[in-house]
């Protein structure tokens, strides 16, 4: 089963690039979200999406946006990359939101 | 303020000992979830477990157990006869029921020595 799907797995950028990370779930789960996670630090949450179509700003989203056109996708996209953006980005999905959450394996993302 | 405080951000412990890791939280919703995820060095974050807040009986799955009490606003872990591969960073999360957020607390780095 391949559960959360994140891709890339690693990416360099150049300050001022831009990118989006992918984000694919076949668990049929409504929800999505996106999380970053910093050296030593906890998880952030930057966006999440409760349905196809829906979509809403957790605590970090300056910087990033988001869509949901499927249930099984969610993209993350960088406009304009900043060296306080490099992290270790994970994607998860549940089927609620009083439900676990099952993570992709993460993105980890320099910007240079 | 936070919402979820892990007060310990690294602890060590010998191989067979118990280790108990600290969960408080904060939220004014009667109704609430939380839960413990795990993420050994490969990365990756691995669910443990899921308590409501209506529901505050401990729970024990093998050499884990999980004391939930509410009075304290504390969920906390044991890990009982510790082993390497227990060797993780620990994270406690809370959802509530107003709002579709999830909070992680910062976690907790276990080492366990052989």
């Amino acid at each position: 089963n391949a559960g959360v799907t994140q891709t890339p797995k690693f990416r360099i950028l150049k300050i001022g690039q831009s990118m989006t990370l992918q984000c694919t779930q076949d668990m049929n789960h409504n929800y999505m979200y996106w999380y970053r996670q910093d050296p030593g630090m906890g998880l952030k949450l930057i966006y999440y999406s409760v349905g196809a179509g829906i979509t809403d700003k957790g605590e970090v989203p300056n910087g990033y946006n988001v869509s949901r056109s499927t249930t099984e996708d969610f993209p993350l996209r960088l406009e304009l990359a900043a060296p306080s953006q490099t992290s270790v980005y994970f994607c998860a999905s549940s089927r609620g939101q009083d439900q676990p959450q099952h993570f992709g394996d993460g993105t980890r993302l320099s910007i240079l | 303020a936070q919402k979820v405080t892990q007060a310990q951000t690294e602890i060590s412990v010998v191989e067979k000992e118990d280790v108990t890791l600290d969960c408080v939280y904060e939220t004014r919703d009667t109704t609430y979830y939380l839960f413990w995820y795990k993420q050994p060095p490969s990365g990756e974050l691995v669910f443990l477990i899921r308590r409501n807040s209506f529901d505050e009986q401990n729970e024990i799955s093998g050499r884990y157990s999980w004391n939930f009490q509410k009075s304290t606003s504390s969920f906390n872990f044991t890990i009982t006869a510790s082993q390497v591969v227990d060797s993780a960073v620990y994270f406690c999360a809370l959802s509530e029921n107003t709002g579709n957020q999830f909070y992680f607390g910062t976690g907790t780095s276990l080492t366990v020595i052989p």
